[in-house]
């Protein structure tokens, strides 16, 4: 079957870095993408990976390894206003979009 | 601003009733895809539509139903609505099919069943 896996719930500390990571197992692949969502909102783009590595995006990266089935996401100095839910999803070989359920994020002054 | 619209922003139905929910995509997006997202959980895909075609379904009973229009606008009906279908729905354009374009979503319809 198709399973995104990231943690329900991390805190991290205002100015500080926080890494969100997420496995997945997909029939096929075509790359990961990261959204946030704040709550109440639509999900809002912020990345996506089809090869491994990391990609940098001012203060938000993605890092894929594919053999590994493994991304992360990779917040730095982190802003009160970063508080949001982070959604992995994985697209399969249909080009369908295989989700998890969010990671919600906590900023604490 | 994604260009993505949706309405209506809330619904409140009653079990039984049936629902259509519309969204209006970003002008030139041939794919429109749309999600159940209940409360807490990620997205789950109800099915895509690429040049007013269905183009592939997820787990869900043939009472989800649309239809894609080629203004750019799509439509989600729901009938004999149950319980369960509470839930915010998103609708979300991308530029083509078959490749990884990204997805632009609306502002989502809260809908609920009583």
């Amino acid at each position: 079957g198709q399973n995104i896996d990231q943690p329900t719930e991390m805190t991290a500390t205002e100015g500080a870095i926080v890494q969100i990571n997420c496995t997945y197992q997909t029939s096929g692949f075509n790359g990961l993408f990261w959204y946030q969502q704040h709550a109440g909102e639509a999900p809002t783009f912020l990345s996506y990976n089809v090869l491994d590595g990391l990609e940098e995006k001012g203060r938000f990266s993605s890092f894929l390894s594919r053999s590994k089935g493994y991304s992360y996401l990779l917040l730095k100095e982190l802003q009160m206003k970063d508080s949001a839910s982070y959604l992995c999803a994985a697209m399969d070989s249909n080009y369908q979009l295989i989700w998890g359920a969010g990671t919600k994020l906590i900023i604490k002054p | 601003e994604t260009g993505v619209t949706q309405s209506p922003t809330h619904l409140i139905k009653t079990r039984g009733q049936q629902v259509t929910l519309r969204c209006s995509s970003q002008s030139g997006h041939n794919t429109v895809s749309w999600y159940q997202q209940a409360l807490g959980q990620g997205p789950q895909f109800i099915f895509q539509y690429y040049r007013e075609e269905e183009n592939g379904r997820g787990n869900f009973p043939p009472r989800f139903s649309g239809l894609q229009f080629p203004n750019y606008s799509s439509e989600l009906n729901v009938n004999a609505l149950e319980l369960d279908d509470s839930a915010l729905y998103l609708c979300a354009s991308s530029l083509g099919q078959g490749v990884t374009d990204t997805q632009y979503f609306g502002p989502g319809t809260r809908l609920t069943v009583l």
